[in-house]
């Protein structure tokens, strides 16, 4: 079965830090997803990884993707109130017999 | 394009009772999932279908049926609700191999 591990489980930042959200996964993968819940709203995707060394960059948040350390991680640039929400991140494991296996999430709070 | 649609939006049942979570896509996408979502577990996969006919288990399905007739409806359905199924539910459909879109949600208890 795959496992994704998602850490921390929760940051609380301060407008203007920086700071990394990590995705590790226990198999061969190279179809990665980010998404972002905002409270009692549903996920919205942020970030399509499909290959090794594949980076997306969107605003203040920077996502890149390693497959032989299996390994995703999110960037956040000089936070801001706006980005408060649960970040989550999805391998796509269909290609090795599994399924979509998620993360159990990042709560993010950005402190003013 | 509506996107994915799920019905209702909250439920509240009684323990034993059943019911069918609706959720439809009018994407034409092939590939189409229902997940759980319980706090601090992220989101878990009950069922899922790669098409119309065809219908797989996921991390946990216990306590849930499915059915695909068409590409564009998945419903889910909840045999005898027990309260460990108070959960939000959320359905997915995908094009293919790629990213998965999420409706609104359901949010269900039981009582």
């Amino acid at each position: 079965e795959l496992k994704v591990e998602q850490n921390p489980l929760f940051l609380s930042m301060q407008e203007g830090k920086n700071y990394t959200i990590y995705c590790n996964y226990s198999t061969t993968s190279d179809r990665l997803y980010w998404y972002r819940q905002d409270p009692g709203k549903s996920l919205e995707s942020l970030f399509v990884l499909l290959s090794n060394g594949a980076v997306k960059q969107e605003g203040r948040l920077m996502a890149s993707l390693d497959t032989k350390a299996r390994l995703s991680t999110l960037h956040i640039t000089a936070a801001v109130h706006d980005l408060s929400a649960t970040y989550f991140c999805a391998v796509d494991g269909r290609y090795t017999g599994n399924q979509f296996y998620f993360g159990t999430g990042t709560s993010l709070t950005v402190i003013p | 394009n509506a996107g994915v649609t799920q019905t209702p939006k909250f439920q509240v049942l009684k323990t034993g009772q059943s019911m069918t979570l609706q959720c439809a896509q009018d994407m034409n996408h092939e590939y189409m999932s229902w997940y759980r979502q319980d706090p601090g577990m992220g989101l878990r996969l009950i069922h899922y279908s790669v098409g119309a006919g065809i219908t797989d288990q996921g991390e946990v399905p216990n306590g849930y049926n499915v059915s695909r007739s068409t590409t564009e409806d998945f419903p889910l359905r909840l045999l005898s609700a027990a309260p460990s199924q108070t959960s939000v539910y959320f359905c997915a459909s995908t094009p293919g191999m790629g990213e998965q879109f999420f409706g609104p949600g359901t949010r269900l208890t039981v009582l």
